[in-house]
């Protein structure tokens, strides 16, 4: 099972909208929908902001919302802020022998 | 508040056996799925396998040869033992779990993480 193909980077000027890609396959973000979005920091664990593909969980900012079409979901940071500058992970429910599949990571700048 | 706190020893040589445990402090202990994952300096996360409140494992094709992960419920702990390690197992290691209620992978609850360095 292969990682799941995010932009190595992406930046915006505060205020800004961003959107990261997670590019998977048909036995993976295609066929379920259990994707999930990390946010985490330098030195820090990952946080979970989005779940289920759209579901965002108490303490994860309305700033952050997930969709998905096909193989791809997006996570989307709307009127981007100084502190969500961090690495940001997807990852995918497979139903196969490895359960969990993470993507490449993105690296969001705010200029 | 759910809280996971885990510790293992950080430094092994070649060919040692990899030992952490973590322990899920709050919530109900049976309702969680957890798993280990881990991150190599600089570079991405990779799920390790998981371990269900009843015992049953799942593990990454790549690493199921010498990976194991157990549960005690008793004391609300879950283990990974990884064999034989080679300079490419060095990363930080981190516990997690997700509740029952959520989707499978949503992982909401993350321990500190703890730094394993493979070196002769």
């Amino acid at each position: 099972q292969s990682a799941l193909t995010q932009p190595a980077s992406v930046s915006g000027s505060p205020g800004q909208s961003i959107t990261i890609s997670c590019i998977g396959t048909s036995s993976d973000v295609g066929g379920y929908n259990y994707v999930s979005w990390y946010q985490q920091h330098p030195g820090k664990a990952p946080k979970l902001m989005i779940y289920d593909v759209i579901e965002r969980p108490s303490g994860a900012s309305n700033r952050f919302s997930g969709s998905k079409s096909g193989n791809t979901a997006s996570l989307t940071i709307s009127g981007l802020q100084a502190e969500d500058e961090a690495d940001y992970y997807c990852s995918s429910y497979t139903g196969g022998s490895t359960v969990y599949v993470f993507g490449t990571g993105t690296k969001v700048t705010v200029l | 508040q759910v809280q996971l706190q885990q510790w293992g020893a950080g430094l092994l040589k070649p060919s040692e056996t990899l030992s952490l445990t973590c322990t899920v402090y709050g919530g109900a202990f049976s309702a969680y799925y957890c798993s280990w994952i881990r991150q190599p300096p600089g570079k991405g996360l990779e799920w390790i396998g998981e371990v269900s409140h009843s015992g049953g494992t799942n593990y990454n094709p790549s690493l199921r040869s010498r990976v194991s992960v157990s549960v005690d419920t008793s004391k609300t702990q879950f283990s990974l033992k990884v064999n034989s390690v080679t300079a490419a197992d060095t990363a930080l290691y981190y516990c997690a779990c997700f509740g029952w209620l959520r989707g499978p992978g949503s992982f909401d609850y993350w321990g500190p993480g703890t730094l394993v360095t493979v070196s002769s």
